[in-house]
């Protein structure tokens, strides 16, 4: 059974970091590309960064460019994201997804983890 | 504001059917495949529909996806209470080397 399951979430203030983190099992962690969404309060989806299963290549939404890294440690199937320079208007609700097709991105994310929260506030 | 176009809201009485739209360009829906989501009120999204129009294992026949030059189109038939959601659109976008969803469409079911 394919799970993932964030932390790191929590409230931060302005202009702070933070790290998160999605652990994974129950598929072959290296061989599948696995992204960032976040939700803000009522709103819709929103993509954040993806990283290709070798973590060779990485891509970012203009939103958080320069002030989010995604990485991945295939020894220890885990996702990070690391939020630097945080903002109100990244607080959100952080998924991290399973691409469904092997290898490539398409954004067809079959599986998500629950979902970790993060404040930013002054 | 969405780089995928869909209408805020849709609704339709139970047993009835109802279409979600979602318009984009050559360098998203255009040229690469189109994935729907539901997701209901406090939960994760759920992968509805890949490729276009191919369904994951355990979605039922009820939903269908088809596409059309740069649009793309969510079909549910036999409405039930249970399908009020909100759902979205979302693709590969070859221009921004990005994944984009669409706004989402909330669903009523009547």
């Amino acid at each position: 059974e394919v799970q993932l399951v964030e932390s790191g979430g929590g409230l931060v203030q302005t202009g702070g970091s933070l790290r998160l983190s999605c652990t994974a099992s129950g598929f072959t962690f290296s061989s599948y590309a696995l992204s960032w969404v976040r939700q803000a309060p009522g709103k819709g989806l929103e993509w954040v960064s993806v990283i290709i299963g070798s973590g060779g290549s990485t891509y970012y939404a203009d939103s958080v460019k320069g002030r989010f890294t995604i990485s991945r440690d295939n020894s220890k199937n885990t996702l990070y994201l690391q939020m630097n320079s945080l903002r109100a208007e990244d607080t959100a609700v952080y998924y991290c997804a399973k691409d469904q097709t092997f290898g490539i991105v398409r954004g067809s994310f079959e599986y998500w983890g629950q979902g970790t929260l993060v404040t930013v506030s002054s | 504001q969405s780089v995928l176009t869909q209408p805020p809201s849709v609704s339709a009485a139970p047993g009835q059917k109802v279409t979600i739209s979602c318009s984009g360009s050559s360098s998203n829906i255009g040229n690469n495949y189109v994935s729907w989501f539901q997701q209901l009120p406090g939960t994760a999204p759920k992968l509805l529909i890949y490729d276009n129009d191919k369904r994951p294992s355990g979605i039922p026949d009820r939903f269908s996806g088809s596409k059309s030059g740069t649009s793309a189109t969510l079909g549910i038939t036999g409405l039930q209470t249970g399908d009020e959601a909100d759902y979205y659109c979302g693709t590969w976008d070859s221009s921004l080397s990005a994944v984009v969803f669409g706004g989402g469409t909330k669903l009523t079911v009547l």
